[in-house]
């Protein structure tokens, strides 16, 4: 089992620019969600998805899309890259909404 | 609004010294609680639980952590820590039926030799 996988590790774009980070789990997980960390504010949550089909909001979701068509992936999508958006971005998955999540190893995402 | 509050950003202890790391909740009810280990350029960790049932729990690497409702707390204990504990730790939450999970800010550990 590979967990859940993250692409890129690291990313520079430029203000105005779009990118899609890529989320995978082989544990067959209903539940992914995606956090953005930043120094001092710990882990907050941007969207989550209880389904493949289905996906919510989390506290901090503006300036972010995402899709779930299958149960393993979890795309998230920055349509205008703002340097706002300069952070660590953490993918999640778990069995459901109110078990053990477990984390990728991150994204490190810079916006110039 | 539900919270969760971690009053220490920075933690330093001897090596082999006890550790306590505080964590608070906000919530009318009691929510699910987690502690989560990340050292640096890592992911998290999950190192304990609690659901319902014994307010004492056991986790990995010998952290316990123990649920005190009257003070709506979950704090993170260590008998004796070792170098390689040095690493950022958060405490969460589940509330509101599940799906989202509330971080408190992190409380970064360190441990002198």
């Amino acid at each position: 089992n590979a967990g859940v996988t993250q692409t890129p590790k690291f990313q520079v774009l430029k203000t105005g620019q779009s990118m899609t980070l890529q989320c995978a789990q082989d544990m067959n997980h209903e539940y992914m969600s995606w956090y953005r960390q930043d120094p001092g504010m710990g882990l907050r949550l941007i969207h989550y998805s209880v389904g493949a089909g289905i996906t919510d909001q989390g506290e901090v979701p503006n300036g972010y899309n995402v899709s779930r068509s299958t149960t393993e992936d979890f795309p998230l999508r920055l349509l205008s890259a703002a340097p706002s958006q300069t952070s660590v971005y953490f993918c999640a998955s778990s069995r459901d909404g109110y078990n053990e999540q477990f984390f990728g190893p991150g994204t490190r995402l810079t916006v110039l | 609004a539900q919270s969760v509050t971690q009053p220490d950003i920075h933690i330093t202890v001897s090596e082999g010294a006890s550790l306590e790391l505080r964590c608070n909740y906000s919530y009318g009810a009691t929510p699910y609680l987690f502690w989560y280990v990340q050292s640096p350029g890592q992911g998290l960790q999950l190192l304990l639980k609690y659901f319902s049932g014994d307010t004492l729990v056991q986790g990995i690497k010998g952290f316990e952590a123990e649920f005190k409702r009257s003070q709506s707390s979950f704090n993170l204990r260590k008998p004796s820590v070792h170098w390689s504990d040095a690493a950022e730790y958060f405490c969460a939450a589940l509330m509101e039926y599940g799906n989202k999970l509330v971080f408190g800010a992190g409380t970064i550990l360190r441990v002198k030799s």
